[in-house]
């Protein structure tokens, strides 16, 4: 099945720095690619999402970057503020006739004022 | 806010005790699917519902069941709880079923088994 990992594990940065986020899978089938963020106490909500014939796409702050080849994406924070601090998820969708998803183990990020 | 939302918050339960978590998807989304997440890891697909039907199954044992309502609600049954069932579960909804389909959170079920 599908594995994904996801690097690294926690990320520390001053406000207003970049923080950038990579995970790699391992079934060349996925094309289906989100960004989750989980705040202490909460379910994971989407910030960003990317398909495979795209190879990147931005929202604001948010930019998300995709090598099929390579089979890894990255997620791409800049001018880091402190309420992006929580634990950061990138999924993969399996190729298997439904939705479902393999997620990486996370990323804290701690973005210091 | 994604209005999914469910039920309870927060449960505690005795080791061989049954629960059943509740959740209710998003206005128009048919497909709901849970997932278990342990401290400090991922979310792990457990199953999906589509149209009341069971779409897809992780690695999870039997005692893990679910049912889908004819509003799309659904509901997660564990029976013989185990200690290491301690965790997170979570409810996603989505307008359907196929692989590109952006699935939306609730914010949780969290169970704890002593």
């Amino acid at each position: 099945g599908e594995n994904v990992e996801q690097h690294p594990s926690t990320l520390s940065v001053q406000e207003g720095d970049s923080a950038v986020i990579k995970c790699t899978y391992s079934d060349s089938a996925s094309n289906y690619f989100p960004w989750y963020k989980q705040e202490l106490g909460k379910g994971p909500q989407l910030i960003i999402d990317i398909r495979s014939n795209v190879g990147e796409k931005k929202d604001q702050r948010i930019a998300v970057t995709l090598n099929k080849t390579a089979k890894h994406f990255s997620l791409h924070i800049t001018e880091t503020q402190p309420e992006d601090s929580a634990v950061y998820f990138c999924a993969a969708s399996i190729n298997s006739g439904y939705s479902t998803l393999t997620f990486g183990k996370g990323t804290m990020l701690l973005v210091s004022p | 806010e994604t209005g999914v939302t469910q039920s309870p918050t927060h449960l505690i339960k005795t080791r061989g005790q049954q629960v059943t978590l509740r959740c209710s998807s998003q206005s128009g989304h048919n497909t709901v699917s849970w997932y278990q997440q342990a401290l400090g890891q991922g979310p792990q697909f457990i199953f999906q519902y589509y149209r009341e039907e069971e779409n897809g199954r992780g690695n999870f044992p039997p005692r893990f069941s679910g049912l889908q309502f004819p509003n799309y609600s659904s509901e997660l049954n564990v029976n013989a709880l185990e200690l290491d069932d301690s965790a997170l579960y979570l409810c996603a909804s989505s307008l359907g079923a196929g692989i590109q389909e952006t699935q939306y959170f609730g914010p949780g079920t969290r169970l704890l088994v002593l």
